[in-house]
């Protein structure tokens, strides 16, 4: 079964140093986001990604966050200057076009860790 | 404001009994409510989703209620098995133009007694 995979699956960085966080999505989806969850709370939407550009964001996804997909099959997020309250999992999720509601895969996550 | 919240932070079922996951909604504009399956270091895992002109829809195991009235979503999980221990968020689903935005509850870790 087809999944989306992310890399790496711990990041450690000190605080000001930019991560980027890599995901490569199920390979016929068109559709991919970005999500966080803080230790011990909800899952965050960060950012939702089709056509090669931004189509929703967050306020949680500010001048500080960005997005690629530098190829055709990976999709990155990258944090310019970590800061500590950045520290928690990232999880990937892509899903194809069948319908309004098709599915959104999630990858295992990256856990990000800023010292 | 639009939110997606739990009753019980955590459920203990008996290996073999039904289990039954709460969760209460206010944004009534939502087209799907979802019920994820989160395992400890693993990502959210799609269980079952149900449109919002619905009120109940059933899978394996699984049946999901919903009711517009109230604004609450249940999860029933029959014959609960010890691989069901995990958390699970409800969230819901809002189309816009082909896009979606999946909004999540904070969770209700389900543990299972064998």
């Amino acid at each position: 079964e087809p999944e989306v995979t992310q890399t790496p699956s711990h990041q450690v960085t000190q605080m000001g140093q930019e991560v980027i966080l890599r995901c490569v999505p199920i390979s016929n989806h068109l559709y991919f986001y970005w999500y966080r969850q803080i230790l011990g709370q909800k899952v965050e939407f960060l950012v939702s990604f089709y056509n090669n550009e931004i189509s929703e964001k967050s306020e949680i996804f500010d001048d500080q966050f960005s997005v690629e997909r530098p190829d055709g099959s990976n999709f990155t997020l990258k944090i310019r200057s970590t800061k500590l309250e950045d520290s928690a999992m990232y999880f990937c999720a892509s899903r194809g076009v069948e319908g309004a509601a098709d599915t959104q895969y999630f990858g295992p996550g990256t856990r990000l860790t800023v010292l | 404001g639009e939110s997606v919240g739990l009753h019980l932070p955590t459920l203990s079922v008996q290996e073999g009994d039904n289990s039954i996951i709460n969760c209460a909604y206010s944004n009534s504009a939502s087209d799907y409510f979802i019920w994820y399956k989160q395992e400890s270091g693993k990502g959210p895992q799609f269980i079952i989703d149900i449109r919002s002109n619905m009120d109940k829809r059933q899978g394996q195991r699984v049946t999901v209620l919903l009711n517009k009235t109230v604004k609450h979503l249940s999860l029933q999980i029959a014959a609960t098995q010890p691989g069901d221990s995990a958390v699970y968020f409800c969230a819901e689903l809002l189309n816009s133009g082909g896009y979606q935005k999946v909004t999540f509850g904070t969770g209700t870790k389900l543990q299972v007694i064998p």
